[in-house]
């Protein structure tokens, strides 16, 4: 049963902690990706990664951190650098990472980050 | 730049059909999709059109892609109260980088 898994679904932190969300996909594709998703404002791309041990920021990188240690993980913290990380938080992952071959990202459940 | 714009509500009756529209800015895109989120989930794809078409069709569902005026849209036909959710539109592969870009989404509500 492939897929992508995002855990957990919910998770509550204080202010000034870490706290790092799981993505884990086992469709054997090369790219992931995390979004943060507000009301209102649709999807902002926080860091990618097209191949393992390797990776980009995105458009909001700031107060995030990620690593790519294995192909089927990418594995999202939330610095207390961040300043307003309450949000929903998206991974993803494609083929190959290159949107203009058609290349299509398949997402996951998601997670619910809320701050204390 | 680049931006991707939606209108954030659309409302229609069951057995109606439904347009949500989107336009877009940059027209080196070669990829434009339809992303489908249900409450509290995570983003589906619906479809997506290639740059070079003008038109595409899969059952219920029409993407309309008008390049000159780098509009996009989605109709749903008999829309059903399951289509009740958040609609993306995206565009990808622009010269500018080869990730997708999303626009702010239109939440369909449909009504009895």
């Amino acid at each position: 049963d492939g897929g992508i898994t995002q855990s957990p679904k919910y998770l509550f932190r204080k202010e000034g902690q870490n706290v790092t969300l799981s993505c884990e996909q086992n469709l054997n594709h090369d790219a992931m990706y995390w979004y943060r998703q507000d009301p209102g404002q649709g999807l902002r791309l926080i860091y990618y990664s097209q191949i393992v041990n390797d990776f980009q920021k995105g458009d909001i990188a700031e107060g995030y951190s990620v690593s790519r240690e294995k192909k089927e993980s990418f594995p999202l913290t939330v610095t207390s650098a961040q300043k307003n990380p309450t949000a929903f938080y998206l991974c993803a992952s494609s083929n190959n990472g290159l949107a203009g071959v058609g290349d299509t990202q398949y997402f996951g459940p998601g997670t619910r980050l809320t701050v204390l | 730049g680049e931006d991707v714009e939606q209108s954030l509500f659309l409302s229609v009756r069951e057995g109606d059909s439904s347009v949500i529209n989107c336009t877009y800015t940059d027209s080196s895109s070669t990829y434009l999709y339809w992303y489908k989120q249900e409450p509290g989930a995570g983003l589906q794809l619906l479809t997506y059109i290639f740059s070079n078409m003008d038109m595409k069709q899969d059952q219920r569902l029409t993407v309309l892609l008008n390049k000159k005026d780098k509009h996009l849209s989605l109709r749903i036909a008999d829309t059903q109260t399951g289509d009740s959710a958040i609609y993306f539109c995206a565009e990808g592969g622009t010269v500018r980088t080869d990730k997708l870009i999303f626009g702010t989404g239109t939440r369909l509500q449909v009504f009895p």
